[in-house]
């Protein structure tokens, strides 16, 4: 069965380091992965997302995502996370559902940002 | 441009009484829409989605119910809530394999 992991419930960074939140999925193909981010109390927005080709995507916010098919990891980077990037994060796999795009979400990160 | 409504923005219901949530979305036709529920601490849980008009599938069998009545609405209803019916709740629509969401309702069980 499909599944994705993101290891790190909660992490803290100060403002303008870098960033890298952990993504795992199991599936028997190459999933189409998605990165959400959701600020409190807000609904999900959608940083970036992977189907195919270039595996180093470009989202919006600065974000990007490398997947490594050999790792089955699709990781979030930043270079200068700044204190606006404070949410939570949500990596997410198609799960390929006929008629439907069923998204399995991840549990989550929570980034906390310190000046 | 699709923007997605979500009403009530938050709801404080006793244990026992009926639900009804309610989603819409603008400047689309015939969208794929879905129900998700993200409980305190946790991630998003998949409970209903809709491929057209009065097409439901369920997820998880829970104390819910979905229905679309017309093409861009999609409802969430119970008719008697549980302490565990509490969470936020998410609704969404795709286009090109991306999921958009709304604002979400705050429901709190009490």
């Amino acid at each position: 069965a499909q599944s994705v992991t993101q290891p790190d419930i909660h992490i803290t960074v100060s403002e303008g380091a870098s960033l890298e939140l952990r993504c795992n999925y199991s599936y028997g193909a190459t999933p189409y992965l998605f990165w959400y981010v959701q600020s409190p109390g807000q609904g999900l927005q959608l940083l970036l997302k992977y189907f195919s080709g270039d595996t180093l995507v470009q989202g919006i916010k600065g974000f990007e995502a490398e997947f490594k098919r050999s790792q089955s990891s699709f990781n979030l980077r930043k270079p200068s996370v700044h204190w606006s990037d404070a949410a939570e994060y949500f990596c997410a796999v198609d799960k390929f559902q006929t008629g439907a795009n069923n998204l399995f979400f991840g549990t989550g990160t929570r980034l906390t940002v310190i000046p | 441009s699709q923007t997605i409504h979500q009403w009530p923005a938050t709801l404080v219901q006793p244990v026992g009484s009926p639900l009804s949530l309610e989603c819409t979305v603008e400047g689309t036709s015939n969208p794929n829409l879905y129900w998700y529920r993200q409980a305190a601490g946790r991630g998003l849980q998949l409970l209903f989605y809709s491929v057209g008009i009065g097409q439901i599938s369920s997820e998880v069998p829970q104390n819910l119910s979905a229905s679309r009545p017309q093409d861009r609405q999609f409802i969430l209803s119970s008719k008697k809530l549980l302490l565990s019916d509490s969470g936020f709740y998410l609704c969404a629509w795709t286009e090109n394999y991306e999921q958009y969401f709304g604002p979400g309702t705050r429901l709190t069980v009490t």
